[in-house]
């Protein structure tokens, strides 16, 4: 079974200032690593995976996260925040094949919050 | 546009009275699933999906039905909801059961409270 820690509940944070969000995992077999974005009263939005070849992926919106397979991390950063950044926002694993078929199992959540 | 679409969005009711939250996607997706989500756990499974005619259970079954009658829509069932499935729920869906690396589409949440 896999399962995902998020070291941080809640992360304050002045704008323009650079930003890390923890993501630790556990697992037997490889996986998936996915950082997924909740907006106030939204749904989950994908924000960046990773799956194979390069460890930092980089999404649209000046986020990267680090695949680190030693540390089994997976941290998320963003150099220069944005109050538009504040969210919620959630670390989760997926295994590459095996017995748990589609299960995604995601960590607790971190609150961005971005202040002016 | 593609979206996975959930109904109620929210709902207020009392204990024992049978509901029912619908979720339809019109992706063609064959995995389905929901999620309720509670502050500091996350989000939990509660069943999933991979095709019509094929569900099973995720981390927190109890107290819930599913049904896949159709691909596109992945029903959720409470026959007799109690105050502890308050809470915040999610159906998602992506696009191959057996696509590991597929990210799953969320739609905007049904809020359930159970009086």
């Amino acid at each position: 079974a896999q399962s995902v820690t998020q070291l941080d509940s809640q992360v304050p944070v002045f704008e323009e200032a650079p930003v890390e969000l923890r993501c630790n995992y556990s697992s037997s077999v490889s996986v998936y690593l996915f950082w997924y974005v909740q907006y106030p009263n939204q749904g989950l939005q994908l924000l960046l995976k990773y799956l194979s070849g390069s460890t930092l992926v980089e999404s649209i919106n000046g986020f990267e996260a680090e695949f680190n397979k030693s540390q089994t991390s997976f941290h998320l950063r963003k150099p220069s925040v944005h109050i538009s950044d504040t969210a919620e926002y959630f670390c989760a694993v997926r295994t590459a094949g095996g017995t748990s078929y589609g299960k995604l199992t995601f960590g607790q959540g971190t609150i961005l919050t971005v202040h002016p | 546009e593609a979206q996975v679409t959930q109904n109620p969005r929210y709902l207020i009711t009392v204990t024992g009275k049978k509901l029912t939250v619908t979720c339809s996607q019109n992706m063609n997706h064959e995995y389905m699933s929901w999620y309720r989500q509670d502050p500091g756990l996350g989000l939990r499974q509660i069943y999933y999906s991979m095709n019509v005619e094929v569900t099973d259970k995720g981390d927190v079954p109890e107290g819930y039905k599913v049904s896949r009658k159709e691909k596109r829509n992945f029903p959720l069932i409470l026959e007799s909801p109690s105050p502890n499935q308050t809470s915040l729920y999610f159906c998602a869906s992506s696009l191959s059961s057996t696509g590991y690396h597929q990210p799953q589409h969320f739609g905007d949440g049904t809020r359930l409270s159970i009086l």
